[in-house]
């Protein structure tokens, strides 16, 4: 198994430039979410899923927008970058269901935007 | 919302007991957890506490809770340099607990 892969590992944009991150499981997990981390602030969810077709936002949904067409696929999309969105971003994946709610984290993309 | 504290950094000596804390506020979280960041990688868990249980150990770490107070600690016994990390505490949140909340890390770095 692979686990979580991301890709890219980095990127630079411009201000207003648009892209996804991309996010992948091979562990059929139901739940993958995305979350982003800056200094000082830990960790803080944008994105969830709870199964293929289901999203939901999270504590920082602005400026980022999310699909769920297949359980293996999570992208993330950046409509129109801004400064504010440099930061590393990190995807992760659980069973839906398990009793203690492990995520699997990915090594994460470190977006600048300029 | 909801908030959870950490101090930001810590220093030991190599062989020293380290000891990390955190303070979280949602009294009714049903797991608590304790995940590992090495520079440029992802997070990994460490280990995890159900919030019926006051204390876990699991090798060297070992994991406290205090209910009341919402205090959660982790212990890392024999810290070694390949401990340097940065520590979160998280605790999880929303119908399914699979959302998380983490605190803003504690860099641990370990002295020869």
């Amino acid at each position: 198994n692979a686990g979580v892969t991301q890709t890219p590992k980095f990127q630079v944009l411009k201000t207003g430039q648009s892209m996804t991150l991309q996010c992948a499981q091979d562990m059929n997990h139901e739940y993958m979410s995305w979350y982003r981390q800056d200094p000082g602030m830990g960790l803080r969810l944008i994105h969830y899923s709870v199964g293929a077709g289901i999203t939901d936002q999270g504590e920082v949904p602005n400026g980022y927008n999310v699909s769920r067409s297949t359980t293996e696929d999570f992208p993330l999309r950046l409509l129109s970058a801004a400064p504010s969105q440099t930061s590393v971003y990190f995807c992760a994946s659980s069973f839906r269901t398990s009793g203690d709610n492990e995520q699997f984290f990915g090594p994460g993309t470190r977006l600048t935007v300029l | 919302g909801e908030d959870v504290e950490q101090s930001l950094f810590l220093s030991v000596r190599e062989g020293d007991s380290s000891v990390i804390n955190c303070t979280y506020t949602d009294s009714s979280s049903t797991y608590l957890y304790w995940y590992k960041q090495e520079p440029g990688a992802g997070l990994q868990l460490l280990t995890y506490i159900f919030s019926n249980m006051d204390m876990k150990q699991d090798q060297r770490l070992t994991v406290l809770l205090n209910k009341k107070d919402k205090h959660l600690s982790l212990r890392i016994a024999d810290t070694q340099t390949g401990d340097s990390a940065i520590y979160f505490c998280a605790e999880s949140m929303g119908n399914y607990g699979q959302n998380f909340v983490f605190g803003p890390g504690t860099r641990l770095s370990v002295l020869p």
